[in-house]
């Protein structure tokens, strides 16, 4: 079945450092992928996402790539903000009619002034 | 457009006691889940729903039923509640197309409830 695997937190950055979050899926199909965000005391939400291999998502200085040769869709972001402290989930969904989303166990980010 | 709402935010059930969380969503999206997240445990798939009259099993269905009333609304049982079921509640909605998949899912902003 498909399945998504996040690096386990939590990490902690001093602000302005490089953020890279790992996440590595396995899917049947043809999947989607997706960055979801969690602030503290609120629901998901989505922060980008990429539809076919290669496909560069990017929103709010968070940026992730497709990579469907290392099936791979890493978060990354060049400067992190005490804002940005959240958890983020990773997640896919498969092509095909009826196919549920599949989230990985999330990453929560902890970030320092 | 209120998107997903959930009721109610809060709970504080006794062992044994029953409730039903309620969840609509106003997108006219074919499927609907629900999720619980524990501390470590990032979310875990109860039941899912591909569209209005079916539902389906997922990792950790024991201890809840669920009612696809409507295309609209999704509802999470607990006849008999415990203290393991102490957990943030998610109703999330997303839309299927033949050849893309799902959309992305959207949240709700979930219940916190506590079995005591």
């Amino acid at each position: 079945g498909d399945s998504v695997t996040q690096m386990e937190g939590p990490v902690t950055l001093s602000e302005e450092a490089f953020l890279t979050i790992n996440c590595t899926y396995t899917a049947t199909g043809y999947p989607s992928l997706f960055w979801y965000v969690q602030y503290p005391g609120e629901g998901l939400q989505l922060l980008l996402k990429a539809t076919k291999a290669d496909d560069k998502g990017s929103n709010k200085g968070f940026e992730a790539t497709y990579r469907k040769e290392t099936t791979s869709f890493h978060l990354e972001k060049g400067s992190v903000q005490v804002s940005d402290s959240a958890v983020y989930f990773c997640a896919l969904s498969d092509s095909g009619g009826y196919q549920k989303v599949t989230f990985g166990t999330g990453t929560k980010l902890q970030v320092i002034p | 457009n209120a998107g997903v709402t959930q009721t109610p935010k809060f709970q504080v059930l006794k062992t044994g006691q029953s409730m039903t969380l309620q969840c609509a969503q106003d997108m006219n999206h074919n499927s609907m889940y629900w999720y619980r997240q524990d501390p470590g445990m990032g979310l875990r798939l109860i039941y899912y729903s591909a569209s209005e009259g079916t539902t389906d099993k997922g990792e950790v269905p024991n201890g809840y039923n669920v009612s696809r009333l409507n295309k609209r609304e999704f509802s999470l049982r607990l006849e008999s509640a415990a203290p393991s079921q102490t957990s943030v509640y998610f109703c999330a909605s997303s839309e299927w197309i033949w050849t893309g998949g799902n959309t992305e899912a959207f949240f709700g902003q979930g219940t916190r409830l506590t079995v005591v």
